[in-house]
């Protein structure tokens, strides 16, 4: 079945400092790969998305590309700020029968310090 | 575009009584819409997903008796949690579709039981 992985965390940083956090993945055929963030009390929301490989998705300074050769999705940031602290989650979609179902890493909360 | 209202957002209840959650989308029709249990500090749990106008289709281990799925509309879904228990607090997050590969989550609706 699919899986999604991703390094756990929690991980804390200074702003400004440089962001990566790993994801890989396992899926048969061509799945599309998202990154959402979730701030504390809240809901989803999407952050970045690619749907084929060599895809870069972007927003808000984060960025990931779709890397079928080693089925990662790894996200950066260049310069973090405090706003930035949330639980990133690294998902893949792909059919299940009629409906495209999400399947989520376990998620990586970041911390970001004055 | 792309809004998700989920109601209540909060909701405390006895031991043995029913909790209804709505999920609303606000500005798009959703053809399908997801739900998903998340325990403090992990990831989303897909419960099960649901078509406008048909059954809703459960994950592995979800009693389907107790949390009732009905999707009357293209613009709302509510789960029921029936003879809710302690073990049932958590946090219950909805998800809309109108297209393949996108969700749209609702902002959560925090679930106690006493």
């Amino acid at each position: 079945g699919n899986s999604v992985t991703q390094m756990e965390g929690p991980v804390t940083l200074s702003e400004e400092a440089f962001l990566t956090i790993n994801c890989t993945y396992t899926a048969t055929g061509y799945p599309s790969l998202f990154w959402y963030v979730q701030y504390p009390g809240e809901g989803l929301q999407l952050l970045l998305k690619a749907t084929k490989a060599d895809d870069k998705g972007s927003n808000k300074g984060f960025e990931a590309t779709y890397r079928k050769e080693t089925t990662s999705f790894h996200l950066e940031k260049g310069s973090v700020q405090v706003s930035d602290s949330a639980v990133y989650f690294c998902a893949l979609s792909q059919s299940g029968g009629s409906n495209y179902k999400l399947t989520f890493g376990k998620g990586t909360l970041l911390t970001v310090n004055p | 575009g792309a809004v998700v209202s989920q109601h209540p957002s909060r909701v405390i209840c006895k031991s043995g009584t029913s909790v209804k959650i709505e999920c609303r989308s606000l500005d798009f029709q959703a053809t399908t819409m997801f739900w998903y249990r998340q325990f403090p500090k992990q990831s989303l749990m897909l419960m099960a997903t649901s078509n406008e106008g048909s059954k809703a289709t459960y994950e592995q281990g979800v009693e389907k008796d107790k949390f009732l799925i009905n999707h009357a509309s293209l613009t709302l879904s509510t789960l029921t949690v029936t003879s809710a228990h302690p073990e049932d607090s958590s946090f219950y997050i909805c998800s809309a579709s109108n297209s393949v590969h996108e969700q749209y989550f609702g902002p959560g609706t925090r679930l106690t039981v006493t």
